[in-house]
């Protein structure tokens, strides 16, 4: 099966850079995408990797090594409206390509 | 452009009724379709996917079914609620892998 591992808390000052990590486990490996969601709301996508490097969509990167199954979200100039939650989740072949959720890591922003 | 609806937003079911949560999908065709729940505080679990009309897979053994009558149709059923059903469900489409999952606004579902 697959698994994913990433910390279940982190906090920043607006402003601030943070980085959320993520490890995961899987065979037949295709892709890693990130989600994030507000208290009380649905899941919304931030992005996805699936070959090594940084995508970069505004104040927000991800990062992927395959060799080292890690992948990582950088929140830049955080700002208060960035606290909320947020999923890594792994796409491969053994999970029939849907993707298997990690835990989720809660973001605080403090001002 | 492509939307996705889902209802009811809120739920309170008494254990042993039955369920019926709907969700659509419009502006695209032949989607794929996903239901997932939620529990309080963890991540996402995947409990249907289905690639078209009449196609349905499970991915866990438990009190819920799905069907897909129509091609932008996806429902969630179960004869006899438990407890243990409760939780937040979101029904999801994707276009492609690379382009991620749309979710809907997602049902809080507690069965008491």
């Amino acid at each position: 099966g697959q698994s994913l591992e990433q910390p279940s808390e982190v906090t920043a000052v607006e402003g601030a850079i943070v980085q959320i990590n993520c490890t995961y486990q899987t065979s037949g490996f295709y892709g890693l995408s990130w989600y994030q969601q507000h208290d009380g709301g649905a899941p919304t996508f931030l992005s996805y990797n699936g070959l090594d490097g940084l995508e970069e969509t505004g104040r927000f990167s991800s990062f992927l090594s395959r060799s080292d199954s890690y992948g990582y979200l950088l929140l830049q100039e955080l700002q208060m409206k960035d606290s909320a939650s947020y999923f890594c989740a792994v796409t491969s072949s053994g999970g029939s390509y849907i993707p298997t959720f990690g835990r989720g890591t809660s973001l605080i922003v403090h001002p | 452009s492509q939307t996705i609806h889902q209802w009811p937003a809120t739920l309170v079911q008494p254990v042993g009724s039955p369920l019926s949560l709907e969700c659509t999908v419009e502006g695209t065709s032949n989607p794929n379709l996903y239901w997932y729940r939620q529990a309080a505080g963890r991540g996402l679990q995947l409990l249907f996917y289905s690639v078209g009309i009449g196609q349905i897979s499970s991915e866990v053994p438990q009190n819920l079914s799905a069907s897909r009558p129509q091609d932008r149709q996806f429902i969630l059923s179960s004869k006899k609620l438990l407890l243990s059903d409760s939780g937040f469900y979101l029904c999801a489409w994707s276009a492609s892998r690379a382009n991620g999952y749309t979710f809907g606004s997602g049902t809080r579902l507690t069965v008491v």
